[in-house]
């Protein structure tokens, strides 16, 4: 069964710490993996699409990373408006459809 | 990207009662799509709007619960039938930006049910 998985459920950092999620997935076959962050009462933003092993993409203070069976979103130096939910989600590469990940709720204090 | 507004943005209705939400998007796109968010989960795909022919729905989801018109390139409708509290829950339509397979987002129709 195609799946995402992503950890963990919810983190707090502190201002400038550093820290990663995980997104792992089992899929037959990946068109691509994509990141999004959502904000409360609002719908997902796109950050990143990563379509092969070895990808790296960066924006800001995030960076995402994909291996051939997960995918790693890097937070460097957070700040408190770094603060959202981010979801993952894998498109196969015989749909277009997107399976999400139920998210990381990141909390960063001042 | 894309500029997609939905309307409206939160309703509160009741049990037994319908609801169409709209979808429209500033500029020609050949993929849309709805997704349903519950409180505190992640998305789900209710459904693809195919422009011209009848929407392709997920599993779980049939078209009398939520019918979906897609009259042209740049809207879409989905509307919720016979609603109960169970349908209370966050909806999202997003196109697939042309010549790209990365999806945006509109801002969501808040749903509650009584």
């Amino acid at each position: 069964e195609d799946q995402v998985t992503q950890s963990p459920e919810a983190l707090r950092l502190q201002e400038g710490e550093s820290s990663s999620l995980n997104c792992s997935y089992t899929v037959s076959g990946l068109r691509g993996l994509f990141w999004y962050r959502q904000d409360p009462g609002k719908g997902p933003e796109f950050l990143f699409t990563l379509y092969s092993a070895g990808e790296e993409k960066e924006k800001e203070r995030l960076k995402a990373t994909l291996t051939k069976k997960e995918s790693f979103l890097h937070i460097t130096a957070p700040k408190p408006e770094d603060s959202a939910t981010y979801l993952c989600a894998v498109m196969m590469d015989s749909s277009y459809k997107l399976i999400f990940g139920s998210g990381t709720r990141l909390l960063v204090r001042p | 990207s894309a500029v997609i507004s939905q309307k409206p943005s939160r309703d509160i209705c009741q049990r037994g009662t319908s609801l169409t939400i709209q979808c429209q998007v500033d500029s020609q796109v050949t993929m849309m799509f709805w997704y349903r968010q519950q409180p505190g989960q992640s998305l789900t795909l209710i459904a693809t709007a195919n422009q011209g022919s009848e929407a392709t729905y997920e599993s779980g989801f049939v078209i009398d619960k939520f019918p979906i018109s897609r009259p042209n390139l740049t809207f879409s409708t989905l509307t919720v039938s016979n609603m109960s509290p169970e349908d209370s829950s966050i909806y999202l339509c997003s196109v697939e930006a042309p010549g790209q397979e990365t999806q945006y987002f509109g801002p969501g129709t808040r749903l509650l049910v009584l």
